[in-house]
């Protein structure tokens, strides 16, 4: 089955440790995105990336970095320059071709909770 | 900046009934799409429905449908005959030139039998 996967599900994280989570998508799609989502809150953008080997930081990307060495993949990394990091992170991605209603398809999440 | 402004409290809704999820947007491209997504407890979105702003008729999916009101920059979201397991979140969200979605912070339905 075509999808996105996002593992692990939960992880914790002592305070100082650089942790890193795992995007991968089957579906050729173009264009991959992170989001944090806070409780109560929408989402907000990390970090995206359109092409392999570049990306575009978002609204919230301090803290954060990703790679993009293939198209299927693209892994955030939670340094610990975040200061407040614990929160449930969201991988997407999209075609880009075909108009602008080609929505996002989402990933099931990772809750990053600090020990 | 683009903003999308969800402001109801949570909703309660009896099964079979319908319900009305607003959502209103500010923006000064002349095009631009929005999205509807629904976010169940165990933390997924899941696409629901899309409206283009050239868009002439207003989008339906199934039990999903956009009340598109361009002037009034709002696009409500109407859930036909609700079911148990509409329960959720509903975000509403729109797409900037670099396919960026911009999400509204949401709105909580719990539907009653």
């Amino acid at each position: 089955d075509g999808g996105i996967t996002q593992s692990p599900k939960y992880l914790f994280r002592k305070e100082g440790q650089n942790v890193t989570l795992s995007c991968e998508q089957n579906l050729n799609h173009d264009a991959m995105y992170w989001y944090r989502q806070d409780p109560g809150q929408g989402l907000r953008l990390i970090y995206y990336s359109q092409i392999v080997n570049d990306f575009q930081k978002g609204d919230i990307a301090e803290g954060y970095s990703v790679s993009r060495e293939k198209k299927e993949s693209f892994p955030l990394t939670v340094t610990s320059a975040q200061k407040n990091p614990t929160a449930f992170y969201l991988c997407a991605s999209s075609i880009l071709a075909g108009g602008d209603n080609q929505p996002q398809h989402f990933g099931d999440g990772t809750r990053l909770s600090i020990l | 900046a683009q903003k999308i402004t969800q402001t109801q409290p949570g909703m309660f809704v009896q099964e079979k009934e319908a319900v009305t999820l607003d959502c209103t947007y500010d923006t000064s491209d002349p095009s631009y799409g929005l999205f509807w997504y629904k976010q169940p407890s165990s933390g997924e979105m899941i696409f629901l429905i899309y409206q283009g702003s050239y868009d002439q008729q207003n989008a339906t999916e199934g039990r999903y449908s956009l009340n598109f009101q361009k002037a009034r920059k709002s696009a409500n979201l109407v859930i036909s005959a609700s079911q148990l397991g509409d329960s959720a979140m509903y975000f509403c969200a729109m797409k900037d030139g670099n396919n960026r979605l911009a999400f509204g912070k949401g709105n909580q339905v719990v539907v009653i039998p």
